[in-house]
């Protein structure tokens, strides 16, 4: 059975902190997205990565970073914590056009 | 223009009812067409592919219009398990097929 997980269900931290969001796939998927939801807005892609080692900016790309040293591994880092980041991150891994996500993580930044 | 409109609802609708959504996309181009599903506070989770000679899979129903650039949904005998939102989904022909484009999302509430 396909799994995503997300490190953390929820998460609060305070601005200016440097917030990690982890990512795991277990189905060897070269492909992996961040995404985050916010209502009225939807789900808006922030960065994603074709295989180890490789990154390339969504759509909202400011104000976050990313790292992929192994393949069932995908890391979003919030480098300098703002409250307008606020908001559900889901991560998906993707084959054959079908998404797999993880749970979400809910962040707080206060 | 936003890639891909839906109308947020909420649509409410009785049990047993039958009830239609649809979701426009900007890029003629675009190559393949879903629809997720989401239950609240969970992640979303394919439900169907929508094909060009549309697909029917139970009680819903899934049709693409290239022509007027608009995917449908129907759903048939709504029951209350049915209550979520409906995400309408597009990969851009970017070359980069599994980069998937979400509409916000309509809501759907089946009453008694």
């Amino acid at each position: 059975d396909v799994k995503v997980t997300q490190s953390s269900r929820y998460l609060v931290k305070r601005t200016g902190e440097k917030v990690f969001l982890e990512c795991v796939q277990d189905m060897d998927h070269e492909n992996m997205f961040w995404y985050r939801q916010d209502p009225g807005l939807g789900l808006r892609l922030i960065y994603f990565s074709y295989d180890v080692k490789m990154k390339e900016k969504g759509d909202i790309p400011e104000g976050y970073s990313v790292s992929r040293e192994k393949k069932e591994r995908f890391s979003l880092i919030l480098e300098s914590a703002s409250t307008n980041q606020t908001s559900m991150y889901l991560c998906a891994s993707i084959m054959n056009t079908e998404a797999f996500f993880g749970q979400g993580t809910r962040l707080t930044v206060v | 223009r936003k890639e891909v409109e839906q109308d947020p609802g909420p649509f409410n609708v009785p049990e047993g009812a039958t009830v239609a959504f649809n979701c426009t996309y900007s890029n003629s181009a675009s190559q393949s067409f879903f629809w997720y599903r989401q239950d609240c506070r969970k992640e979303p989770k394919l439900l169907m592919s929508v094909y060009s000679s549309g697909n029917e899979d139970g009680r819903f129903t899934a049709q693409l219009n290239r022509a007027s650039q608009y995917i449908s949904l129907l759903i048939r005998d709504s029951k209350l398990s049915d209550s979520a939102t409906y995400l309408c989904v597009v990969t851009p022909n970017t070359g980069t097929a599994s980069k998937l484009t979400f509409g916000t999302g309509t809501r759907l509430q089946v009453t008694l």
